[in-house]
Formats: C-alpha cells, structure tokens, sequence
C-alpha cells in the first residue's frame, strides 16, 4: 500500500522565492495534516482538514503561509514570501477520522531557505 | 490546551536490556494516544495506537500504557537491540479536538542502544 507521498523531499531556495510543498494522503483517508519539525520546537501542528475542509489553522504562522485541498487525494502548503527562519522539515500526515484515527505520516519535505 | 513531556530526552542502554519511555500529559479527556518512532533524516513510524478506553496495547517486543487519570503513558521496550536506536515520540489528541486526529508531540526521547 502506497502510503502518504510528499514531495519535494529536499528544497533549497532563496529568501523572498515562493515554496509550494506538496502532499498526497493515504487513500481513503479524510483527515490531512501538515505539521512543521525543528529541533528547537519540536513537531508544531500548523493547519489540518476534514473532508477537504480546513477546520484549524490556528498554528500557521504568519499571513506568508497558506494551505489548500482541492480534492480529497491532494493538498498543498504555500509559503511567500520564503524566510530563513522558515527553514524546517514539514511534513504530511493523514488518517481516517471514523476508525481510532492512528496518524500515518510522509517523510516529509526538508527545506533551508538561504 | 494539552500538552505532552516526554522524560528523559536521552537514554542510552546496553544491547538486551528491557527499558521504559514516559510520557505525560496534561488534558486527561484525551480521545487516544500514539507512540512514534522516528530515525534520523526520517518521517514518523506509528508504533501503538491507544484508545482513551484501552490501558495497553502491544506489538512484538513493545507494549504501551495509558493511565489517563495520572495523566500518563510508559513505552516498555523488551530485549533492547541496536536496531531499536532512534527518537521515540508521544502524542496525544486534547480532549475538545480528540474526535479531529489533532495529536500534540511531546519533543522524544532518542534511544541509543550499544552493541
């Protein structure tokens, strides 16, 4: 079985560029997840969906980040302008919210901003 | 607002010893609680899924437990192996998102077991 696919995996970019992280959930799964990795904070939820909905984007950071789910096998995370202080692994998580819901995650996509 | 601490941040052990991870949090009306493992430049491996009804569950060589009342959750890894090595994280959903799959990390514990 395929799990959750992101991609790209690493990214280098220069400050001011646009970054679009993209992510394909488990099929089947109706929950998505994007969560963002430092050593200095740990793993921070930044925005979730529920059938293609966003229901909590309390954690996305600045106006500079924004995220989309057109359709339930696809979901993208917009940073732009890009910041160094934006440079994290992100990744992409998903589950079924109508069985124990257990998050399977992506291997997530390392980015440094220069 | 749940919040989840994981003690200690690092151990190390000697190959073939049984050994406990803990975890605390702080919203006891949580919906369930999970243990990940995580190896370097890697995403997340689900371990345990606990339900907020269960006190235990297993996998091989591994067995969780949940005790929401003391607002805690112990990893018990039996017969240890250089292959166990790597960050082992919790995390539990809050209790008013428990039915969204929202799970707070605590930050991990990184295990490292010698040969």
């Amino acid at each position: 079985d395929a799990g959750v696919i992101q991609s790209p995996r690493h990214e280098v970019t220069e400050m001011g560029q646009e970054v679009t992280l993209r992510c394909k959930p488990i099929s089947g799964h109706n929950s998505l997840f994007w969560y963002r990795q430092t050593m200095m904070r740990g793993l921070e939820l930044l925005i979730y969906f529920n059938n293609n909905v966003p229901i909590d984007d309390s954690g996305m950071p600045e106006d500079r980040f924004s995220a989309k789910m057109p359709n339930a096998s696809f979901s993208t995370l917009k940073i732009q302008p890009s910041e160094p202080r934006d440079s994290a692994v992100y990744f992409c998580a998903s589950t079924w919210t109508t069985q124990g819901r257990e998050l399977f995650f992506g291997e997530g996509s390392r980015l440094t901003v220069l | 607002k749940q919040e989840v601490t994981q003690i200690p941040a690092a151990l190390s052990v000697p190959e073939g010893e049984n050994l406990v991870l803990n975890c605390s949090f702080t919203d006891s009306a949580i919906y369930n609680l999970q243990w990940f493992r995580q190896d370097p430049g890697k995403g997340l491996t689900s371990l345990l899924l606990i339900q907020s009804s269960q006190r235990e569950q297993t996998s091989g060589r591994l067995n969780a437990s949940l005790d929401k009342s003391s607002g805690r959750s112990t990893l018990y890894i039996a017969a240890s192996q250089p292959g166990d090595s790597a960050t082992y994280l919790c995390a539990a959903t809050g209790g008013r998102s428990g039915n969204t799959g929202k799970l707070i990390f605590g930050q991990g514990t990184t295990l490292q077991v010698k040969p």
